[in-house]
């Protein structure tokens, strides 16, 4: 199994920061990788897909790169909406796995 | 496009439940889709996928044996029967669409996947 190990588990941040998230794969994934973000007390919703495309109605602000089996996802300016669980996801073989999740939480 | 889970509910440890998932607003048979949980305060567990016609299914191996994804076409309606049920599986369950993405260079085609539509779940306590 591909195991997806995300960082940080938590961050502490304020609207308007600029925000990173990255996520390792175990093995390589050909670009397989997808972000979800899940509000508090909602369904996960799709951000980006294969590294860094954007995802229909989904702001500009976030942005995703690879750099081998490295993953990261930005947010350039963060809004209130944001303040949210981020999880990373890959989807090269199966099992399909998740990274454990990063909160973001205001300052 | 939306699709809207039901058949969660309390249930003892070795009983069974079905859950439903209804889909609308795009062709259901065209898609494959998946189910997706998360026990309380965990994070996303993938649980199973199912090709369009049904004649692929893939779980995680954890659960192989367990648990069962069909899919009616003609009712537009995804299903996971999950049997011998345990206090571990206490979860919100999810349905999504999974939709594909094509791109080609230097003669060569790559194809990623990804769950576009997700259910607001419905959710399973497993518990004497």
């Amino acid at each position: 199994d591909i195991q997806m190990t995300q960082s940080p588990p938590s961050l502490s941040a304020s609207v308007g920061d600029r925000v990173t998230i990255t996520c390792r794969a175990s093995r390589s994934i050909s670009s397989s990788l997808n972000w979800y973000r899940q509000k508090p007390g909602q369904a996960p919703e799709l951000l980006i897909y294969a590294v860094s495309s954007l995802q229909s109605g989904v702001p500009s602000r976030f942005s995703g790169s690879e750099s081998g089996t490295h993953f990261t996802l930005t947010i350039s300016s963060l809004q209130p909406e944001d303040f949210a669980t981020y999880y990373c996801q890959q989807s090269y073989s199966t099992p399909l796995t998740f990274g454990g999740g990063t909160k973001v939480e205001s300052k | 496009v939306q699709v809207v889970e039901s058949g969660g509910g309390l249930v003892q440890p070795g009983g069974s439940l079905r859950l439903s998932c209804a889909a609308s607003g795009f062709t259901f048979s065209s898609y494959w889709m998946t189910w997706v949980r998360q026990a309380p305060g965990k994070g996303l567990e993938w649980v199973a996928n199912i090709k369009q016609d049904g004649s692929e299914k893939y779980y995680v191996d954890s659960l192989k044996g367990r648990f069962t994804i069909s899919r009616d076409n003609a009712k537009n309606t995804l299903y996971l029967q999950m049997n011998s049920l345990r206090v571990e599986d206490t979860a919100v369950y999810y349905c999504a669409r999974r939709t594909s993405s094509t791109n080609c260079y230097g003669g060569h085609c790559y194809y990623y996947f990804y769950m576009d539509v997700w259910g607001r779940g419905t959710k399973v306590t497993v518990s004497s």
